[in-house]
């Protein structure tokens, strides 16, 4: 079964505003990670948070990490076009080697 | 530059055929998976390797093999095509560090339909 779930499962916003998405997972995990995936393309990494930090940011990219929750969010302000993509979270669950778990992502769509 | 590529990009086989799809990545990393990817379940692991001679199932391994005999190759079998496994196949790689976990470099995936 799938580790991760994000939410919600599709968003619209306007360029400029800033696009919030989230993520539940079940066990403990090593890290969270955040992925973009344009459409008919593969994977790209965005975004990698330990399990023992709280928040971490790369340029419009904040992710926060609650793991007494078991959940993050990703916050990508000032968005723009270019940002339409899906999003996904991925784990690395504690003591499991290095596979990644990957929710079923979002589907972030920003018009100009 | 370092990379991963995947191919072939587009696959049409028939049901019962024995398909291989290919993965190579120039990174020198361990750690190689195989996931594919389907509406409404987002990327489900197959197979993954963390070394030569390594090979590991993962969530959805049923009519899939994998061999890895060299640190650049991960080719994914399907024993006997079934329409079930039409899907977009995503291979990827990282580096092994012990104690850290580092990011996945994915390859552009083949879309593979079983007819």
């Amino acid at each position: 079964s799938q580790q991760g779930e994000e939410d919600p499962q599709a968003l619209s916003i306007q360029e400029g505003e800033n696009a919030t998405m989230n993520c539940s997972y079940k066990t403990s995990i090593n890290n969270l990670q955040w992925y973009r995936q344009n459409s008919g393309r593969g994977l790209v990494h965005l975004i990698l948070i330990r399990s023992n930090e709280r928040e971490k940011h790369s340029g419009r990219l904040r992710v926060t990490l609650d793991t007494s929750k078991k959940s993050s969010s990703l916050l990508i302000t000032a968005s723009r076009a270019a940002d339409t993509a899906s999003y996904f979270c991925a784990t690395v669950l504690a003591n499991s080697g290095y596979a990644l778990n990957f929710g079923k992502g979002t589907s972030l769509l920003v018009t100009p | 530059d370092a990379e991963i590529t995947q191919s072939p990009r587009h696959k049409i086989t028939e049901t019962g055929r024995q398909v291989t799809l290919a993965c190579h990545q120039t990174w020198n990393h361990n750690n190689m998976f195989w996931y594919r990817q389907d509406l409404g379940h987002g990327l489900r692991l197959i197979h993954y390797s963390y070394g030569v001679h390594d090979t590991n199932k993962g969530e959805v391994s049923d009519g899939y093999s994998v061999s890895r005999s060299n640190t650049e190759d991960l080719p994914l079998t399907l024993e006997s095509a079934a329409s079930s496994q039409t899907s977009v196949y995503f291979c990827a790689s990282s580096e092994s560090r012990p104690g850290a976990t580092t990011e996945a470099f994915f390859g552009q995936g083949t879309r593979l339909t079983v007819v």
